[in-house]
């Protein structure tokens, strides 16, 4: 059975640099998509990317591209959600979820590590 | 991008109703569509993928239906542990997107 685990809850400085962990148990993690979902308080789920843990390969939603990274380690099964400079708007909770590369959805999702962004 | 629109936004239900979730999207994504739960303070958990299929462990009364550009996910007999919010989610075109969420509450 595969879990996800996330780093945990995060406070920083707006312009501070952060990077946010999902590891996975299991097997299945070199053929995995990985996504990474944003939730802002009171909103909904959004999508930020997906990248393929077996070529790195990435995909980011428009409305974060160029604003964060996504990338994995294989040798340890992590997943990884970086900024190289918060805004007060980046905090949230975020989810990391994955899915295999057979199927087209999200069966696994992390618990969530919570960002606080703020002078 | 495509774009995932969910009717209604929210709805309030009993228990025992039986309860639709309207999800359409801004071009044809053939079956690539995915419904999620969300309860607060919890991770989502995937219900149906593939528009219609019922992932596992997932109760019988949830069920999905629709292709092309216009889905369905029906409750049947809502439970008090189904209030929660529900997400559409396409996985046809990159990059993959979500509709802005259902809230179903108590009546």
């Amino acid at each position: 059975e595969v879990q996800l685990v996330q780093s945990g809850a995060e406070v920083r400085r707006p312009g501070e640099a952060l990077k946010v962990s999902c590891k996975s148990s299991g097997d299945t993690f070199s053929t995995s998509w990985i996504a990474w979902v944003r939730q802002m308080p009171g909103k909904g789920l959004e999508l930020m990317g997906i990248i393929y843990s077996g070529d790195s390969d990435t995909r980011y939603s428009p409305s974060f591209q160029g604003h964060v990274t996504l990338s994995v380690d294989k040798s340890t099964s992590t997943a990884f959600l970086q900024w190289s400079s918060l805004k007060a708007s980046d905090s949230a909770m975020y989810y990391c979820a994955s899915g295999p590369s057979s199927g087209w959805y999200l069966d696994h999702w992390g618990q969530g590590t919570q960002v606080t962004v703020s002078s | 991008d495509i774009q995932m629109t969910q009717s209604p936004s929210s709805l309030s239900a009993s228990v025992g109703d039986r309860v639709t979730v309207t999800c359409r999207a801004s071009q044809s994504i053939a079956g690539y569509l995915n419904w999620y739960q969300h309860k607060t303070g919890k991770a989502p958990k995937l219900l149906i993928y593939a528009a219609s299929s019922l992932q596992s462990g997932v109760p019988s009364r949830f069920s999905g239906s629709g292709s092309g550009t216009d889905f369905i996910l029906t409750i049947n007999s809502l439970q008090p542990e189904d209030f929660a919010t529900y997400y559409c989610q396409q996985s046809h075109s990159s990059p993959w997107t979500i509709g802005q969420g259902t809230k179903v509450d108590i009546k």
